[in-house]
């Protein structure tokens, strides 16, 4: 089957930094995004991994590896608002989207 | 990017009753999906809505229970019928849209927090 794993939950501190894993076993890879979450709110895209290394983008960093099946997301100085669910994503053989269950992000001032 | 709205935000509903959502997009696109997420828990994915054909179900999902309209490029409508508390969630509208940094990405609709009572 396929599968998506990620920590349930982190605890980080304000203006640190935390690295938000993924490992993926899926029928196919096409691609690897990671979405932002807000309690309440609906997904919104953050990044998108098709080949292998770091792709950055600002505070936010993300990598990946497929010979590994892994990923992860790097949070630089992290502010209060980075307070979230974050939702990692592979699309497979079939171009669809297989959704892990989501890391929950508790920035501590 | 796709702008999304969806009807209602929230409803309480009695169980044995249906709901029908509706989602709008501000542009055509092809790919339209509906999503649920119950609390704590991550998306699961309802149905695909096509254009102009019956909506592509998933595995535990069935068209009796979710029927979808797809009537244009722009809306849809997902009808959740004779409701449970088990039916108690959030469903989500999404659509898939070129992004500006290239991958095709899905970007979602608000969310209708539906609760069965």
């Amino acid at each position: 089957g396929q599968n998506i794993d990620q920590p349930t939950e982190m605890t980080a501190t304000e203006g640190a930094i935390v690295q938000i894993n993924c490992t993926y076993q899926t029928s196919g890879f096409n691609g690897l995004f990671w979405y932002q979450q807000h309690a309440g709110e609906a997904p919104t895209f953050l990044s998108y991994n098709v080949l292998d290394g770091l792709e950055e983008k600002g505070r936010f960093s993300s990598f990946l590896s497929r010979s590994k099946g892994y990923s992860y997301l790097l949070l630089k100085e992290l502010q209060m608002k980075d307070s979230a669910s974050y939702l990692c994503a592979v699309r497979d053989s079939n171009y669809q989207l297989i959704w892990g269950a989501g890391t929950k992000l508790i920035i501590k001032p | 990017s796709a702008v999304i709205s969806q009807k209602p935000s929230r409803d309480i509903c009695q169980r044995g009753t249906s709901l029908t959502i509706q989602c709008q997009v501000d542009s055509q696109v092809t790919m339209m999906f509906w999503y649920r997420q119950q609390p704590g828990q991550s998306l699961t994915l309802i149905a695909t809505a096509n254009q102009g054909s019956e909506a592509t179900y998933e595995s535990g999902f069935v068209i009796d229970k979710f029927p979808i309209s797809r009537p244009n490029l722009t809306f849809s409508t997902l009808t959740v019928s004779n409701m449970s508390p088990e039916d108690s969630s959030i469903y989500l509208c999404s659509v898939e849209d070129k992004g500006t940094s290239g991958p095709t990405e899905q970007y979602f609709g608000p969310g209708t927090r539906l609760t069965v009572t």
